[in-house]
C-alpha cells in the first residue's frame, strides 16, 4: 500500500538552531501534503497545507516565518523549524494525498526536543 | 500492518438521518481514540475523541462509542446534514503523551444527500 516516510523520527537540537523534517511519498505523487503538531496531552493540530509548487497555507496562529514549508516536488515536502526554542519541542507529523478525494496517508511522525 | 481499519470506504445517508461510521483496531494497548474530519483540499481537523476508560462521548450531533472487547469504535452523526459530507478518519494511540505514534485508518467518505 501507499507509504509516507517521515525523517527523522527523533531529533534533539540546541536552542537557536534550525531543524528540517522531511516527508516523502514513496509510491505515489502527493499533490497535497499536510503538517500537524501534537501539543502535550492533546490531539494533532493542523499547522499548514502545502501544494506542490505553491506557497503553503498556514492555519491561524502558526508562524510561517518560523515553520518554513517547502513542497518542491510531488514526492517531497519539508518542514523547517527555524531558530528552535524549547517551546517548539513537540511531535510533528505529516500526511499526503494524491488527489483531493484520494486516501490520506500519514507519516510516523518526528519527535523534536529542543534543549 | 494496518492496526486501525475502516472497512467502508464510502457511505451515503439522507439528510436528517443517522450516519454511522465504523472503525476497528487490532492493538489492545490502544487507549485513546480520535476522529478527524476532512474536506477536499483541506487538512483533517479534529472532531471528537474518547479515552478507553469510557464507552461513550457525546458532543452535539456527534457521538463516539467504544467497544473495547470488540476492539471497535463508531462515530454517530445525528441528524446528518449536507455540510457533514467529508472524509472521516479514525485514529488510535497508546497513551496521550507527546511522541506516541498515531495510527490512522484509511478513511470513510460520507455523503449526506439533501
Amino acid at each position: 500500500g501507499a507509504v509516507v516516510s517521515q525523517h527523522p523520527s527523533r531529533v534533539i537540537c540546541k536552542s537557536g538552531t534550525s531543524v528540517k523534517i522531511e516527508c516523502r511519498s514513496l509510491d505515489f505523487q502527493a499533490t497535497t501534503m499536510f503538517w500537524y503538531r501534537q501539543f502535550p496531552k492533546q490531539s494533532l493540530m493542523l499547522m499548514a497545507t502545502s501544494n506542490e509548487g505553491s506557497k503553503a497555507t498556514y492555519e491561524q496562529g502558526v508562524e510561517k516565518d518560523k515553520f518554513l514549508i517547502n513542497h518542491a516536488s510531488l514526492t517531497l515536502s519539508t518542514l523547517t523549524v527555524t531558530s528552535a526554542h524549547p517551546e517548539d519541542s513537540s511531535f510533528y507529523i505529516c500526511s499526503a494525498e494524491a488527489l483531493a478525494n484520494s486516501p490520506l496517508h500519514f507519516g510516523n511522525g518526528t519527535r523534536l526536543t529542543v534543549t | 500492518d494496518q492496526q486501525v481499519k475502516q472497512n467502508s470506504p464510502s457511505l451515503s445517508v439522507q439528510e436528517g438521518r443517522i450516519s454511522i461510521l465504523n472503525c476497528d483496531y487490532t492493538n489492545s494497548m490502544f487507549d485513546y481514540f480520535l476522529w478527524y474530519k476532512k474536506y477536499p483540499a483541506e487538512g483533517p481537523t479534529f472532531l471528537i475523541s474518547i479515552s478507553s476508560i469510557k464507552d461513550k462521548n457525546e458532543d452535539g450531533r456527534f457521538t463516539v462509542f467504544l467497544n473495547k472487547s470488540a476492539k471497535h469504535l463508531s462515530l454517530h452523526i445525528v441528524p446528518s446534514q449536507p455540510g457533514d459530507s467529508a472524509v472521516y478518519f479514525c485514529a488510535a494511540l497508546q497513551g496521550l503523551d507527546t511522541g506516541n505514534q498515531f495510527y490512522f485508518g484509511t478513511g470513510t467518505s460520507l455523503t449526506v444527500i439533501p
